[in-house]
């Protein structure tokens, strides 16, 4: 069964610019959880996704925003870039069972850098 | 608000065993987990023990939780050099949306 894959791995942006993250889940998984991870702040919950529905937000500005496909593909997108946002995004997959406990897996993460 | 906390850095000998310790604030934590990064990689879901449960064993993993204290730990026995990397411990009520630690660099040293 093929990972949790996140293209691209690497990315380079500038101040102002918009970027758009992808992220294929595990096949069979519905739910697709964002994390950034910076230095500073460590790993933090950006949004989950389960059936192309948001279904939990952390606490982020509204230049962070995502959506999911019927096929569980999701991306993510944050608009007018500015220092602060390099950082490692990583996207996690599980099967988004409510009351059961459910494995995530992540992927490699993106690596977007913004100058 | 929610918080775990845990030592950024542990350094042991090979062999020896490894404990990495962490705290957490949320009482109503379901699930509390261990991952492991290692370098240029994404998580590594080591363990996970459910908040009613006060140990676990998984082969050189133990996991023990003290829920009145709000402590867990992970002891790594007979640690390698491949066992070097940052470990987090995360919680959450739910799987999909974890409060992470810093984490904690371990370096092992041969």
């Amino acid at each position: 069964k093929a990972g949790v894959t996140q293209t691209p791995r690497y990315l380079i942006k500038t101040r102002g610019q918009q970027v758009t993250l992808s992220c294929s889940p595990i096949s069979g998984h519905r739910s697709v959880s964002w994390y950034q991870q910076t230095p500073g702040q460590g790993l933090q919950f950006l949004f989950e996704y389960f059936s192309e529905t948001q279904r939990n937000k952390g606490n982020f500005p509204g230049r962070f925003s995502g959506r999911q496909f019927s096929n569980s593909r999701s991306e993510m997108n944050v608009s007018t870039l500015e220092l602060g946002d390099s950082a490692l995004y990583l996207c996690a997959s599980s099967q988004g069972l409510a009351g059961s406990y459910n494995e995530q897996f992540f992927g490699p993460g993106t690596r977007l850098t913004v100058l | 608000g929610e918080d775990v906390e845990q030592s950024l850095f542990l350094s042991v000998r090979e062999g020896d065993s490894s404990v990495i310790n962490c705290t957490y604030t949320d009482s109503s934590s379901t699930y509390l987990y261990w991952y492991k990064q290692e370098p240029g990689a994404g998580l590594q879901l080591l363990t996970y023990i459910f908040s009613n449960m006060d140990m676990k064993q998984d082969q050189r993993l133990t996991v023990l939780l003290n829920k009145k204290d709000k402590h867990l730990s992970l002891r790594i026995a007979d640690t390698q050099t491949g066992d070097s990397a940052i470990y987090f411990c995360a919680e959450g009520a739910g799987s999909y949306q974890l409060t992470f630690g810093k984490g904690t660099k371990l370096s092992v040293i041969p």
